[in-house]
């Protein structure tokens, strides 16, 4: 069984600029997740796909980030304008049906530097 | 609102001992508990979860943890270290209800001495 895809790995830019993370997950998860993991810190949820709709984007700063699901399959994750502090590792997870018992899955995750 | 302490955030044993990292959650209700591994460069893989039954959870490479309700913990152990556990390790705890999203701890990072 294929695992979550992402990319690309790693990600440099300067601040200011826009960046998009692509994420495929495991075939016939309903559920999509993105996380944000700063350097010494736990993952983050930034926003819960169910399907091609939204469950939770509480944590998301709208002003500057978004995610798409189309078609409730792959998602991508834009930053726009990015500043310092997005510098992060972006997770991506899925899982069958995003019930409290269910295992995520994880990608390898996304790289970003800030400058 | 939930949250997930982790004590210590780097334990360093010698091979062959004892592993031991806790895990303290805060919920009036008891959550599902998840450990997570995390190598260097890739994601997080799932190590032992409760949701309900048996307290003492046995998971992969030789892990298990146990759920105590009267002290809210979920401390992970494992009885004979190993060069390959070095990784850093996350608790998570899950609601039970809503989006059963997932709140992690900030993480303990646990090195083997040879």
């Amino acid at each position: 069984e294929a695992g979550v895809a992402q990319s690309p790995r790693y990600k440099i830019i300067e601040k200011r600029q826009s960046v998009a993370f692509w994420c495929n997950p495991i075939s016939g998860h309903a559920t999509l997740y993105w996380y944000q993991q700063i350097l010494g810190q736990g993952p983050k949820l930034l926003i819960q796909f169910q399907n091609n709709g939204v469950v939770d984007d509480s944590q998301l700063p709208k002003d500057r980030f978004s995610a798409e699901r189309l078609k409730g399959v792959d998602s991508t994750l834009k930053i726009q304008p990015a500043k310092l502090e997005d510098s992060a590792v972006y997770l991506c997870a899925s899982s069958l049906l995003g019930q409290a018992n269910n295992e995520q899955f994880f990608g390898p995750g996304t790289r970003l530097t800030v400058l | 609102a939930q949250s997930v302490t982790q004590l210590g955030s780097h334990v360093s044993v010698s091979e062959g001992a004892l592993v031991l990292l806790r895990c303290n959650y805060s919920s009036s209700v008891p959550p599902y508990l998840f450990w997570y591994v995390q190598y260097p460069n890739q994601g997080l893989q799932l190590l032992l979860k409760y949701t309900t039954g048996a307290t003492l959870v046995k998971g992969i490479n030789g892990f298990e943890a146990e759920f105590k309700k009267s002290e809210t913990s979920f401390h992970l152990t494992k009885p004979s270290a190993h060069m390959s556990d070095a990784a850093e390790y996350f608790c998570a705890v899950s609601e039970v209800s809503g989006t059963y999203k997932y709140i992690f701890g900030t993480g303990t990072r646990l090195k083997v001495l040879a």
